[in-house]
Formats: structure tokens, C-alpha cells, sequence
């Protein structure tokens, strides 16, 4: 069965710091990955995804996340944060095995403070 | 990119009644999913709503709490019955997009009261 894991409930960094938010993933098969961003009364935004390819992939907000075949993790990063990318942070796999839906992590909140 | 509109954005509900949420996109998708988000959640997966044939629905999901109906390829329903305070959550409807990755709507956040 696919799965993701995010280890972190949260995770706090200085505005201006680099962040980085955890993602491991469980699949048979080639994985395909997702970030999604879900802000405060919003619904769930499409920040980027690995397919194939490059193993470092850029998205939306000058966020970009890193394939790992070997550690099988997917972790999103962002060189400078912004007291606007506090949000709640979603990894998701695609299961591709039958049916096509989009299994999600845990979810992993990112206060970035001024 | 799709666009999906959800209806209603939010409601208050008194316990045993049933509310219908609609989902429309604005392009025809063969696949539509329904999510609820429980307070402080994550999304885990109701049903698979398909275009000509019953719902798929996840474990921990019937059809008799949760009908769906799909009446064509840019409309879906999903009706919580007998409601209870433990249905109150965030409901979403999502779409694959050709890129893979999901479209959803804005969510209905329900309460039950």
C-alpha cells in the first residue's frame, strides 16, 4: 500500500532562515509526490510534484523539494521563509497501482516567526 | 487547471438531518473524490465518484452515510445522513488534474450541533 509519513507535528523558523519540512514515503513502484499548502479557511493548493526526472524540483512560492530514491523521502525546502508560508504542509503520493486517488500525510504546521 | 466550486462553503446542522454538498468543475473529469478533513487532520479519502457507476468507497465509509450521486462528468453530490457531532469536519471534492496532482475546492466546513 502507499503511504507517506511526516515525523514533524510542527516545525518553527526565523523569518528569513531556511526551512525544511520532512516527507518519507512508502509505494510500490515509482512513486509520484506531491506538497500541497493548505491555508487558514482555504482549501488545499498544488505547490509542486516529482514525477520523474530531475531530483530536485521547483514549484510554486520558491518552494522546491528534493527526491531521495535511497531514503525514500521527499523533503520540502525553501532557502528564505516568510511569515506568509505559515501554513499547514501536506505530502501526498498518487496511488497509480488502481484508482488514482491521492493518499495524504499527517500534515506538518509551519509557524515562521518575524 | 481545473476550477471547482463547492456549495454550501459552510453550514450548522442539528443532529440526525442530512446535508447535500455539490461540487462542480468547470471542465468534464472522469474521476471525482470526496475527503474530509476531521479539526486538526489530515484528508483521508470517503469515496471515488465515477461517471455511470456507484461510488468506490474506503474503508470506514458506506454508501448508506455517505451517498454520492454523479450525474454527469462536471457534477457531483455527497450527502452526510443522520448526522452526528462526530461528522463535523471540513468536506472537500478534488479532481486529478493531466498533470497528476489534485484540484480541490474550497471545502465545506460543517458543524453539527
Amino acid at each position: 500500500a502507499q503511504s507517506v509519513a511526516q515525523p514533524e507535528d510542527q516545525v518553527n523558523v526565523a523569518e528569513g532562515n531556511p526551512l525544511t519540512v520532512k516527507c518519507t514515503y512508502s509505494v510500490s513502484g515509482n512513486p509520484y509526490l506531491f506538497w500541497y499548502v493548505q491555508y487558514p479557511n482555504r482549501g488545499l493548493q498544488f505547490l509542486l510534484k516529482y514525477i520523474t526526472g530531475d531530483n530536485l524540483v521547483k514549484g510554486s512560492y520558491g518552494f522546491e523539494a528534493e527526491f531521495n530514491k535511497s531514503q525514500t523521502s521527499f523533503h520540502l525546502k525553501k532557502p528564505s521563509a516568510l511569515v506568509s508560508d505559515s501554513a499547514l504542509y501536506f505530502c501526498a503520493v498518487r496511488d497509480h497501482t488502481g484508482g488514482f486517488k491521492t493518499i495524504f500525510g499527517a500534515g506538518t504546521r509551519l509557524f515562521v516567526k518575524a | 487547471s481545473a476550477v471547482i466550486s463547492q456549495k454550501p462553503s459552510r453550514d450548522i446542522c442539528q443532529r440526525g438531518t442530512s446535508l447535500t454538498i455539490q461540487c462542480q468543475v468547470d471542465s468534464q473529469v472522469t474521476m471525482m473524490f470526496w475527503y474530509r478533513q476531521q479539526p486538526g487532520q489530515s484528508l483521508t479519502l470517503i469515496a471515488t465518484a465515477n461517471q455511470g457507476s456507484e461510488a468506490t468507497y474506503e474503508s470506514g465509509f458506506v454508501i448508506d452515510k455517505f451517498p454520492i450521486s454523479r450525474p454527469n462528468l462536471t457534477f457531483s453530490t455527497l450527502t452526510v445522513s443522520n448526522m452526528s457531532p462526530e461528522d463535523s469536519s471540513i468536506y472537500l471534492c478534488s479532481v486529478p488534474g493531466q498533470g497528476l496532482e489534485a484540484f480541490f475546492g474550497q471545502g465545506t466546513r460543517l458543524t453539527v450541533v
